[in-house]
């Protein structure tokens, strides 16, 4: 799987869009970008993934580039439950025996704060 | 809303002795998967058991640990011996076919004392 560069961490009030990005500049063709979060002590949760188009769902929607090397998360009125840390994971999501597609590697991630 | 679970949810053991970590995934899911997550640090994938298969273990201790998922009940981590290296949070996540999204649950807290 491709590797991803998120910055560590950043900040957004209240109402507010977050817009967190994603660099995945070595993506392949038939990679997905998927968007997990974790909130403190809990399991992460699905939020979001896609292949080139735009995607958008109840929680948040997905903005790939046109060259699909880099993404942005967008959360359109954030609230302090949205405070987690965001990973960005590139992954084939093909059905590929021979593959590993299965295995979701988890980066750093981005640490969302979300102030009053 | 019968999402991924696990029990228990806290789990203390001393050392030498062993810890049982069970998962049921989502109604309908026959894929399992099994993350662990050390203090400070992020996910790392360890096992993905299909029905009765273990599909890839790569990321499992060679030696202690063992997992499997049988035809009827939850999945179960097992982890002989403890040792305080083993301390972490460990995450069970389910999908309904393999390319498709992990769901995750809540997590097993695993402390060695």
């Amino acid at each position: 799987d491709a590797k991803t560069t998120q910055p560590p961490s950043m900040d957004c009030a209240e109402g507010r869009a977050a817009n967190l990005p994603c660099n995945h500049s070595t993506i392949s063709g038939n990679e997905y970008v998927y968007w997990y979060r974790q909130i403190h002590s809990q399991g992460p949760q699905y939020i979001i993934h896609g292949l080139k188009n735009n995607e958008t769902n109840e929680m948040a929607s997905l903005i790939i580039t046109e060259d699909r090397k880099s993404s942005t998360l967008i959360l359109p009125h954030a609230t302090l439950r949205d405070t987690a840390v965001y990973y960005c994971i590139v992954r084939v999501a093909t059905q590929d025996s021979g593959g590993s597609n299965y295995k979701l590697t988890f980066g750093k991630g981005t640490l969302l704060t979300v102030n009053p | 809303n019968a999402g991924v679970m696990q029990n228990p949810r806290h789990l203390v053991r001393r050392r030498g002795q062993e810890a049982r970590l069970r998962c049921s995934p989502v109604k309908g899911h026959s894929h399992v998967y099994w993350y662990r997550q050390l203090p400070e640090e992020g996910l790392k994938f360890m096992v993905y058991l299909q029905k009765e298969n273990i599909i890839d273990e790569s990321g499992m201790p060679k030696e202690r640990f063992s997992a499997e998922f049988p035809k009827e009940g939850p999945s179960i981590l097992r982890i002989q011996q403890v040792v305080r290296g083993d301390s972490a949070a460990y995450f069970c996540a389910s999908s309904s076919r393999q390319i498709n999204e992990q769901f995750f649950g809540p997590g097993t807290r695993l402390t060695v004392l």
